[in-house]
């Protein structure tokens, strides 16, 4: 298996736009999350799913920020709109029992 | 809510010296404590799982221990090599739920 595959790998935008961010977990696979990491805060969860179902967003900062989850082989998260302070690596991680998780490489957010 | 810390920040060893890596946590009703490797510009590797009903677990060169009456954890690397170079992030918490601490970065001089 080829991992967890983020993309885009890097992605720079201007503040106010729209910002998707990809995830494809490892298949078999029933457990997603996606986690932002920056130097102030470190690694923080943001969202949980577990077949599919968003179990615990309660670390989505605001409203701006949504995930999907439409099938077990693809997930989303966006920013709409994007402010610099989004700035940030997103990790997407997958595991199959939710307690070990296996990250992809990241996805490096600048808001400009 | 669970709180991780790692202490020191940063560390420097010669190659061959054994490294030994601390972490410590709040809440002793912890589910399980996990170890993470983390290399500049990639995501995380999980190293060790210690169930919160084990005391250590050993893989290769590195033992790590958990002792949840002190809330601590430690991670044992022995004889480092200069590809041990990285950050170490240590997690504890519920059974999905991480609390990740900020992580020692390793450096190991050849």
């Amino acid at each position: 298996d080829a991992g967890v595959i983020q993309s885009p790998r890097h992605e720079v935008t201007e503040m106010g736009q729209e910002v998707t961010l990809r995830c494809k977990p490892i298949s078999g696979h029933n457990s997603l999350f996606w986690y932002r990491q920056t130097m102030m805060r470190g690694l923080e969860l943001l969202i949980y799913f577990n077949n599919n179902v968003p179990i615990d967003d309660s670390g989505m900062p605001e409203d701006r920020f949504s995930a999907k989850m439409p099938n077990a082989s693809f997930s989303t998260l966006k920013i709409q709109p994007s402010e610099p302070r989004d700035s940030a690596v997103y990790f997407c991680a997958s595991s199959l029992t939710g307690e070990r998780p296996f990250f992809g490489q990241g996805t490096r957010l600048t808001v400009v | 809510k669970q709180e991780v810390t790692q202490i020191p920040a940063a560390l420097s060893v010669p190659e061959g010296e054994n490294l030994v890596l601390n972490c410590s946590f709040t809440d002793s009703a912890i589910y399980n404590l996990q170890w993470f490797r983390q290399d500049p510009g990639k995501g995380l590797t999980s190293l060790l799982l210690i169930q919160s009903s084990q005391r250590e677990q050993t893989s290769g060169r590195l033992n790590a221990s958990l002792d949840k009456s002190s809330g601590r954890s430690t991670l044992y690397i022995a004889a480092s090599q200069p590809g041990d170079s990285a950050t170490y992030l240590c997690a504890g918490g519920g059974d999905y739920k991480l609390s990740f601490g900020a992580g020692t970065t390793v450096t190991v001089r050849a």
